[in-house]
């Protein structure tokens, strides 16, 4: 099984500062078709897991411009650029290269 | 819009049997796939198999295999997952998610699943 590991895993941000939460795979998730298969999900408490960030960069339907997603490879990161309340709750990183897994989640606060 | 709306609450007893469904709309069924993901209290997501929906095909966790079956119902739109000879670390929010380019975009809203003697 490829291992996700992300730091930090947890992370108390000021309302408007940026955040940075880093993902590592202990394989490469590009595919011979071109494509990486790393994601990224949140989830809001007490909510369902919703996909943010698919493909290492694309961001799904409705999903705010502040976020962005970046890397190639095994490393990948995921920026907040100015954090609101409403984007507490862990974040997952998951790889589905092969039978897919998830990063252990990073908990998102608001100081 | 896409839907995917799961079966209610279930308790049940250590060594029994679950099966949760996943009823789904708004979109061409067998063009999606299936995918079944469970959260226990407290804990992270734990990816457990995934349904091609158009052929039937299956993959399971290693951790899973011989106790978990994905089906599907083409008629009715709908996903299942049964879990058998359930211990209480089975204890679990469990999800269903639609899968299309490998990717798991729309979820349902999670089934309860609570192992109690």
């Amino acid at each position: 099984d490829i291992v996700m590991t992300q730091t930090p895993l947890s992370l108390s941000v000021t309302p408007g500062q940026p955040a940075s939460i880093s993902c590592k795979s202990s394989q490469s998730l590009l595919h011979s078709d071109g494509k990486t298969y790393f994601y990224w999900y949140l989830q809001k408490p007490g909510q369902v897991p919703h996909l943010l960030i698919y493909e290492v960069s694309n961001r799904f339907s409705g999903v705010p411009d502040r976020f962005s997603g970046s890397g190639s490879g095994t490393d990948f990161t995921l920026k907040i650029s100015r954090v609101e309340a409403e984007d507490v709750g862990v974040y997952y990183c998951m790889q589905s290269i092969q039978l897919p897994t998830f990063g252990q989640g990073t908990k998102v606060e608001i100081k | 819009q896409v839907q995917l709306v799961q079966s209610g609450a279930e308790v049940k007893k250590p060594g029994a049997s679950v099966k949760v469904s996943c009823k789904t709309s708004g979109y061409t069924f067998n063009n999606y796939g299936i995918s079944w993901v469970r959260q226990a209290p407290g804990q992270g997501l734990e990816w457990m198999g995934w349904i091609n929906t158009y052929n039937g095909n299956t993959n399971y966790a290693q951790n899973l295999q011989g106790r978990v079956t994905m089906t599907t119902d083409t008629s009715t739109r709908t996903g299942y997952m049964e879990l058998r000879s359930l211990r209480h670390d089975d204890t679990a929010v469990y999800y269903c998610a639609r899968v299309g380019w490998r990717r798991m975009d729309v979820w349902g809203q999670g089934t309860t699943v609570t192992v109690s003697s």
